[in-house]
């Protein structure tokens, strides 16, 4: 069965601190993708990227960037200079080329203060 | 952006009426997905559909039922609403891995 696990239920820092977030994953197959996903107050999910297992290449945008290693199963995310906007849930979710659906982790409430 | 939206965004209703929770994308995408996220943050899969005519029950076992007539449109539907049906309920497609979300709808019984 697969699994994720987010397990920071909430962050808080103050307004221009790097601040990572923290995903593990567990899942029987070769071939699978992770995800990175943000929910503002308004309640939609907003896609950040998606990574494939074959690809562990890290990866930055912007102020955002993501470190995948395989041989800890973690996704992890980190935000630089972080700002109030990026107050949100962000959940850390997995999926497989057979499976339906995403599995979710439980989210990290990050809380940037001014 | 995602072309997937759901009505109504916000939903208050009285114990034992009948809701439908619409979801509609323009995409063309054959998988869509209805998830149940609680109070407390955590997302679970209710139901699902391969295309037209295919519904299944996601992990998490829900009173709600789904129907899938059309390619575009995929809606929920609570015969007897109850206060433990109180969440919010985001519908989602995908083509190829990326699941599209819509922006949600809040639902409150009470």
């Amino acid at each position: 069965a697969q699994k994720v696990t987010q397990a920071q239920t909430e962050i808080s820092v103050v307004e221009k601190e790097d601040v990572t977030l923290d995903c593990v994953y567990e899942t029987r197959d070769t071939t699978y993708y992770l995800f990175w996903y943000k929910q503002p107050p308004s309640g939609e999910l907003v896609f950040l990227i998606r990574r494939n297992s074959f690809d562990e290449q890290n990866e930055i945008s912007g102020r955002y960037s993501w470190n995948f290693q395989k041989s800890t199963s973690s996704f992890n995310f980190t935000i630089t200079a972080s700002q109030v906007v990026d107050s949100a849930v962000y959940f850390c979710a997995l999926s497989d080329p057979g499976a339906d659906g995403l599995t979710f982790g439980k989210g990290t409430h990050l809380i940037i203060q001014p | 952006e995602a072309d997937i939206y759901q009505t109504p965004r916000y939903l208050v209703i009285g114990t034992g009426k009948k809701i439908t929770l619409e979801c509609s994308q323009t995409m063309g995408h054959d998988k869509m997905y209805w998830y149940q996220q609680d109070p407390g943050m955590e997302l679970h899969l209710i139901h699902y559909s391969y295309g037209v005519n295919s519904t299944e029950k996601g992990d998490l076992s829900s009173e709600s039922t789904v129907s899938r007539i059309r390619t575009e449109h995929f809606p929920l539907t609570l015969e007897s609403a109850r206060p433990s049906h109180t969440s919010q309920y985001l519908c989602a497609s995908t083509l190829g891995g990326e699941l599209f979300f819509g922006e949600g709808s809040r639902l409150t019984v009470l």
